[in-house]
């Protein structure tokens, strides 16, 4: 499984547009490229998940480029409530079903 | 709504003393997880169900057994904890045959101290 490197922790302020970019290397031809949240003493949840170029939701977006060596999450003006730790997980889903092997995460602090 | 459900939320146990998590879940997936999650540290997965397979991660250590006796219902059990083993510890589940196959649902997470 490739091995994911992100920052461990980023600051923001309400409102403010978050990005925080994972690098992932060694990343498979058939590896995608999934994001979960995580508030204290809750289970992850899943966020985002591509392949390559861009993805959005409701939630995020999720940018991959072409050699998709690295992604980019990025949260639009973001809130208190988004204060948590974000992983960034890489593998292969073409089987139908996923393991997650988690990273170390980075834990984002919205200030007022 | 359905939902992965983790019982008892907290789990105080003493040192050596067996003890049972449970995990029961209401979306009928056929994948089941079990992670540990140590304070400040990431999610660490343990074991999972595919259907009726259990496969075991080759680091966890064999005080560490599972059973999932139907569906809906997957246990944790811990034959002798060790102070080293109070952590929270998650449930997770996955519909392999599903449009989300590629999300796990996790529950709350039921959180063990040992004495």
């Amino acid at each position: 499984l490739a091995k994911t490197t992100q920052p461990i922790s980023m600051d923001s302020y309400e409102g403010q547009e978050v990005n925080i970019t994972c690098s992932h290397n060694n990343i498979a031809t058939n590896d995608y490229i999934t994001w979960y949240q995580q508030f204290p003493s809750q289970g992850p949840r899943f966020i985002i998940q591509g392949y390559k170029t861009k993805v959005t939701n409701e939630v995020a977006s999720l940018f991959i480029p072409a050699d998709r060596k690295s992604s980019t999450l990025s949260l639009p003006r973001v809130s208190l409530s988004d204060t948590a730790v974000y992983y960034c997980l890489v593998g292969d889903i073409s089987g139908g079903y996923n393991k997650l092997i988690f990273g170390a995460g980075t834990r984002l602090a919205v200030h007022p | 709504d359905a939902m992965v459900i983790q019982n008892p939320r907290y789990q105080v146990t003493q040192f050596g003393k067996p003890v049972t998590l449970s995990c029961s879940q209401t979306l009928n997936h056929n994948v089941m997880y079990w992670y540990q999650q140590k304070s400040s540290q990431a999610p660490k997965l343990l074991f999972h169900y595919y259907d009726k397979d259990f496969n075991n991660e080759a680091d966890t250590p064999d005080n560490f057994q599972s059973r999932r006796p139907n569906t809906s219902f997957c246990f944790l059990d811990i034959r002798s904890p060790g102070l080293g083993d109070a952590a929270m510890y998650l449930c997770a589940t996955t519909d392999s045959g599903g449009p989300n196959y590629n999300e796990q649902f996790f529950g709350p997470g039921t959180r063990l101290t040992v004495l």
